[in-house]
């Protein structure tokens, strides 16, 4: 069965700092699709980036990257120079690839707060 | 640009009594879900629906819940006898074909939380 781990529940950060979450997944399919989701206080959720598994390359989009490494079934995020407006939870998410309609497996979030 | 809508963004009612919560889509998108979120926990699976049926359903999905896509652009999700546990946000997502053969990224509504009291 899938899963997906979010080991930090809560972190804390002051503003500037860098910040990494952490996400640890579980399948046996060989080829698999990865997300990150924002859900900021208003609850909705924010796609943020998807990572197909044949592809390792890390990612960068303005202040936060990606990094994926398969030999540790880890899909990290790491935002840099955080801001306030950064402060939401932050949920990783599996699917397999299949013809037809993918369910999405989500890890159990982690709250991120950053004080100014 | 196009984004999911939900309605409404609250709904209050009494257990035993039938709700229906809407969801329109993104316009050309293909396949159509469900997941709900208990209050400080994770985001769970419910039911996806595509070409008029359901292609998967999660064991939360028990026979209170069905959905439906009425019209074109509508697709909904009924809880005939509602209970105190199913108290949650519930979210409407859609995706479209990607050219690998698989689904795309699936964008997600801003939810109705539910509350049965």
């Amino acid at each position: 069965a899938q899963k997906v781990t979010q080991a930090q529940t809560e972190i804390s950060v002051v503003e500037k700092e860098d910040v990494t979450l952490d996400c640890v997944y579980e399948t046996r399919d060989t080829t698999y699709y990865l997300f990150w989701y924002k859900q900021p206080p208003s609850g909705e959720l924010v796609f943020l980036i998807r990572r197909n598994s044949f592809d390792e390359q890390n990612e960068i989009s303005g202040r936060y990257s990606w990094n994926f490494q398969k030999s540790t079934s880890s899909f990290n995020f790491t935002i840099t120079a955080s801001q306030v407006v950064d402060s939401a939870v932050y949920f990783c998410a599996l699917s397999d690839v299949i013809q037809g309609a993918q369910k999405l497996v989500f890890g159990q979030g982690t709250r991120l707060t950053i004080n100014p | 640009e196009p984004e999911v809508t939900q309605t409404p963004s609250h709904q209050v009612t009494q257990m035993g009594q039938e709700v229906i919560l809407r969801c329109v889509p993104i316009s050309n998108h293909l396949y159509f879900y469900w997941y709900r979120q208990i209050l400080g926990q994770k985001v769970e699976f419910l039911v996806s629906f595509y070409n008029n049926e359901i292609s998967e359903k999660s064991e939360i999905f028990d026979d209170q819940f069905s959905v439906e896509r009425p019209d074109g652009s509508n697709f909904t999700l009924k809880i005939r006898s509602t209970k105190l546990e199913d108290s949650a946000m519930y979210f409407c997502a859609s995706s479209d074909w990607s050219y690998s053969g698989a689904t795309d990224t699936q964008y997600f509504g801003p939810g109705t939380r539910l509350t049965v009291l």
